[in-house]
């Protein structure tokens, strides 16, 4: 069955500090495809990043990387001198392409960083 | 502009009462799904429509139903809402292989 655990619930930063955020996925299919969501105080989802299966680059979109790792099933998200409106729920996703692209979210890790 | 839209914002209603959310998307995606977030902010899938045919049903009691007029609306309608209802209830849609993309969630107070 397809898994997603964040294991971190809460992590509090001091503002420039790096931090990573960890996700591990569980599935048997070899297609499948990694996002990262964020989650601000306001409530909206925004998308943040999509990972397909086949690419294990690293990402890095400004402050923001990606680690994606099929060998320990792992896609970790690295937020790099981290800032005050860094604050946020983030989710970790797994869908099922062949499934209408079902979803399955983690818990979530709510980072606070501090100025 | 916006891509995916919900409406009410906010939905504060009493028990037993029957209420709808209603959900538009703009980007000509076919598949269409409604989560409903509890208070520890766990997002939990209740359907998905693709193309107004109803594909994905996540063990939601009978008092919730979806009804998609077309492909590009998604309403849910909840009947004898109960206290453990009070959520936030978010449509998304997407293509095949692309990001879903949410709308602005409906916060749901049932009192």
């Amino acid at each position: 069955a397809q898994k997603v655990t964040q294991a971190q619930t809460e992590i509090s930063v001091v503002e420039k500090e790096d931090v990573t955020l960890d996700c591990v996925y569980e599935t048997r299919d070899t297609t499948y495809y990694l996002f990262w969501y964020k989650q601000p105080p306001s409530g909206e989802l925004v998308f943040l990043i999509r990972r397909n299966s086949f690419d294990e680059q690293n990402e890095i979109s400004g402050r923001y990387s990606w680690n994606f790792q099929k060998s320990t099933s792992s896609f970790n998200f690295t937020i790099t001198a981290s800032q005050v409106v860094d604050s946020a729920v983030y989710f970790c996703a797994l869908s099922e392409p062949y499934n209408f692209n079902k979803f399955y979210f983690g818990s979530g890790t709510k980072l606070n960083v501090k100025p | 502009d916006t891509a995916v839209s919900q409406t009410p914002k906010y939905l504060v209603t009493q028990m037993g009462n029957d209420k709808s959310i209603k959900c538009e998307q703009n980007l000509g995606h076919d598949t269409m799904y409604w989560y409903k977030q509890d208070s520890k902010k766990f997002l939990k899938i209740m359907f998905s429509y693709n193309n107004k045919e109803l594909i994905i049903n996540e063990t939601v009691p009978n008092r919730f139903s979806p009804k998609s007029p077309d492909k590009a609306h998604l309403n849910l309608h909840i009947n004898s809402l109960e206290l453990g209802d009070s959520a936030v209830y978010f449509c998304a849609s997407s293509g095949p292989i692309l990001p879903q993309f949410f709308g602005p969630g409906t916060r749901l107070t049932v009192l």
